[in-house]
């Protein structure tokens, strides 16, 4: 079965600041890929996914991810970060209809 | 609009007490998965529902429980809850690949 790693579990960054958050998956062949966000006290939301195609994936709130198929990662990126992007990062790979999700990254940002 | 709503919100209960949680969505998704988010483990999938009259266990399934009897509802049971089931649980939906998460229960099991 898939299984996810996200080795950053916190990050600390202040406004501007760029970010990358690390997400590797278990094996190859077709994959499915999603970062997904949860802002402190509310529910997951989905901020971009990867099927097919152009590896570099854009979101929602200026976020992008590539896919790199040979290091089997799917990276989250966003050049210049607010303070209202503090919350939880969770990477996501689809297994069946399932998805397995990995561990979680929280990120602080400071004014 | 169509949502995704879980009731209780909030709820404590002691051990060895049976526990419902609601999860209600409005889109008519087939699919359906509740999972529990723990420090350090993210998300983990309990139980997941493709239809009417279908349950499947997830990664830690035990002590848990869920039923299907139409397209709008998967209530999870806890049958008898144990400290260990403390946690925030979320229900989800999907169409396609991509899943649509309601707002959490927390659970507090004394």
């Amino acid at each position: 079965a898939q299984s996810v790693s996200q080795h950053n579990h916190h990050v600390i960054l202040s406004e501007a600041a760029s970010l990358e958050l690390g997400c590797n998956y278990s094996y190859g062949g077709t994959v499915n890929l999603f970062w997904y966000v949860q802002y402190p006290g509310q529910h997951l939301q989905l901020l971009l996914k990867y099927f097919s195609g152009d590896p570099l994936v854009k979101g929602i709130k200026g976020f992008e991810a590539e896919f790199i198929k040979s290091k089997f990662s799917f990276n989250l990126r966003k050049p210049s970060v607010q303070w209202s992007d503090t919350a939880e990062y969770f990477c996501a790979v689809k297994d069946t209809d399932k998805l397995i999700f990995g561990t979680g990254t929280r990120l602080q940002v400071f004014p | 609009d169509a949502e995704i709503t879980q009731s209780p919100r909030h709820k404590i209960t002691e051990t060895g007490r049976q526990v419902t949680l609601a999860c209600h969505q409005t889109w008519n998704h087939n699919n359906m998965f509740w999972y529990r988010q723990d420090l350090g483990h993210g998300l983990r999938l309990i139980h997941y529902s493709y239809g009417v009259q279908d349950t499947n266990k997830g990664e830690v399934s035990d002590g848990y429980s869920v039923s299907r009897s139409n397209t709008e509802d998967l209530p999870l049971t806890l049958e008898s809850a144990a400290s260990s089931q403390t946690s925030v649980y979320f229900c989800a939906s999907s169409w396609g690949d991509t899943q649509y998460f309601g707002p959490g229960t927390r659970l507090t099991v004394l």
